[in-house]
């Protein structure tokens, strides 16, 4: 079975300072990872993906994820925070030879100016 | 670029009635998915369809909901018989065919059932 767990209910930061939401992963194989931002009242918007290759991915409006297989990890890092980037922010996994995505119960991440 | 596009974005109905929602992909993906997101949790997965078939249903999806993508382009989500239990957001996805592809989400539509 694949599961996600985000330990963390709420992330705060200063605007300025770096950012670490959590995610572990539970997967048969080798997994598909993924990280989703969500706002108040709309869908999910693509982050970022590891599915193979580098351990530190980049994706969109400067995020970035490292991918620690030892420790069964994928955790969504930015180096400087805006409070912008404030939002519910989902990891996601997918195991191969399976198209659904089983997701984590989200952070929210709170940017204080 | 248009994206995944959903209709209604809000439905509001009383119990027992029944909804139909519908999805518009993006047009070159062949995958089409839909999930349910209730309050405080994440997404959970209903179904999925390549083209007009539909390849694997939730044990969440009962037997009051039905999914179809006729044609292999836009899908319809219907519940029948809603209940208080339905009332969540309801998303649709879309994807290339490619399994290192990611999945593009439409806004939902919130179900609201009174």
């Amino acid at each position: 079975a694949q599961s996600v767990a985000q330990p963390e209910d709420q992330v705060n930061v200063a605007e300025g300072n770096p950012l670490t939401v959590k995610c572990t992963y539970s997967v048969s194989g080798n997994p598909y990872l993924f990280w989703y931002v969500q706002y108040p009242n709309r869908g999910l918007q693509f982050l970022l993906k590891y599915i193979t290759g580098d351990n530190l991915v980049k994706g969109s409006y400067g995020f970035e994820a490292e991918f620690n297989k030892s420790q069964t990890s994928f955790h969504l890092k930015k180096p400087s925070a805006l409070v912008s980037d404030s939002a519910l922010y989902f990891c996601a996994v997918r195991g191969l030879g399976f198209q659904k995505l089983v997701f984590g119960t989200g952070t929210r991440l709170l940017v204080s100016p | 670029d248009t994206g995944v596009s959903q209709d209604p974005r809000h439905k509001i109905t009383k119990r027992g009635q029944n909804v139909t929602f519908r999805c518009d992909p993006i047009s070159e993906h062949n995958r089409l998915y839909w999930y349910r997101q209730t309050l405080g949790q994440g997404p959970e997965f209903l179904t999925y369809f390549q083209n007009e078939a539909q390849l694997e249903k939730s044990r969440l999806l009962s037997d009051r909901f039905s999914a179809e993508r006729p044609k292999g382009s836009f899908s319809t989500l219907e519940i029948q018989r809603t209940e208080q239990g339905d009332s969540a957001m309801y998303l649709c996805a879309s994807s290339q065919t490619e399994n290192n592809q990611p999945q593009h989400f439409g806004d939902g539509t919130r179900l609201s059932i009174l």
